[in-house]
C-alpha cells in the first residue's frame, strides 16, 4: 500500500520569499506523484505530476518539485511567493502507470499562508 | 470547454436517510471518480467509473454506491447515512483512467445531523 506524509499542516512565508512544502511518500513500487492545489471554495487543481521521465518537474504558476528516491521525497518549491499562492496544497501518490484503475492517495494537506 | 459541475452544493440530511449527489464530467472525459474530504483532511478515494462500470474502489462500505451514465455524468448514492458521512464530496473526471490527472468539481457539502 502507498501513503503520503506532508510535513507541516501550516506554512507561513513572506511575499517574495521561497516556498517549500514537504512531502514524503511510501510505496512498494515506483510511484506516480502529484501536487494539487485547492483555493478557497474551489475544487482541486493539478499543479504538477511526476511519472519517472525526469526527476525535476515543472508545473503551473512557477511551482516545481523534485523527486528524490533515496529520500522518498517530492517537495514542492517556488522561488518567490505571491499573495495569490495562498491556498491548501496536497501531495498525492498513485501506483498506476496508466492502464489500471485506482484512486490517488492524498496527504492531509499543507495550508500556505503568505504574509505581506 | 465546460468544467466538472456538481449538485447540490450544500445539503443537510438526518442520520439513516439516503442521499444522491450528481456530477457532470468535463467534456471529452470518460472516467469519473469520487472522493470524500472530511474537514481538515485530504480527499479519500471512494470509487471510479469507466464506461459505466465501477472499476476501482477505496475502503468504503457497500452503502456507498454509484452510477455512470452514457454521457459520462455520474451519481454517488449513500444509504443509511451516519454522522461521520458529513464531508465535502468531490467528483473528478479524467481523459484517461489511471493517469492521475484529475479535474475536480467544487464539491457537494453534506451535513448529517
Amino acid at each position: 500500500a502507498q501513503s503520503v506524509t506532508q510535513l507541516g499542516s501550516h506554512v507561513s512565508v513572506s511575499e517574495g520569499a521561497l516556498v517549500l512544502l514537504r512531502c514524503n511518500y511510501s510505496s512498494s513500487v515506483p510511484p506516480y506523484l502529484f501536487w494539487y492545489v485547492q483555493y478557497p471554495n474551489q475544487g482541486l487543481q493539478l499543479l504538477l505530476k511526476y511519472t519517472s521521465a525526469a526527476t525535476l518537474v515543472k508545473g503551473i504558476n512557477g511551482f516545481e518539485a523534485e523527486f528524490k528516491k533515496s529520500e522518498t521525497s517530492f517537495h514542492l518549491t517556488k522561488p518567490s511567493a505571491h499573495m495569490s499562492d495562498a491556498a491548501e496544497y496536497f501531495c498525492a501518490v498513485s501506483l498506476y502507470s496508466g492502464g489500471g484503475a485506482d484512486g490517488l492517495t492524498f496527504g492531509k494537506g499543507t495550508h500556505l499562508i503568505i504574509q505581506p | 470547454e465546460t468544467g466538472v459541475t456538481q449538485s447540490p452544493t450544500h445539503l443537510i440530511k438526518t442520520r439513516g436517510q439516503q442521499v444522491t449527489l450528481r456530477c457532470s464530467s468535463q467534456s471529452g472525459h470518460n472516467t469519473v471518480s469520487w472522493y470524500q474530504q472530511a474537514l481538515g483532511q485530504g480527499p479519500q478515494f471512494i470509487f471510479q467509473y469507466y464506461r459505466e462500470e465501477e472499476n476501482g474502489r477505496g475502503n468504503f462500505p457497500p452503502r456507498f454506491s454509484g452510477l455512470q451514465f452514457p454521457n459520462y455524468s455520474s451519481e454517488l448514492n449513500v444509504n443509511a447515512l451516519e454522522l461521520d458521512d458529513s464531508a465535502l464530496y468531490l467528483c473528478a473526471s479524467s481523459r484517461r483512467q489511471g493517469s492521475g490527472e484529475l479535474f475536480f468539481g467544487e464539491g457537494s457539502r453534506l451535513t448529517v445531523l
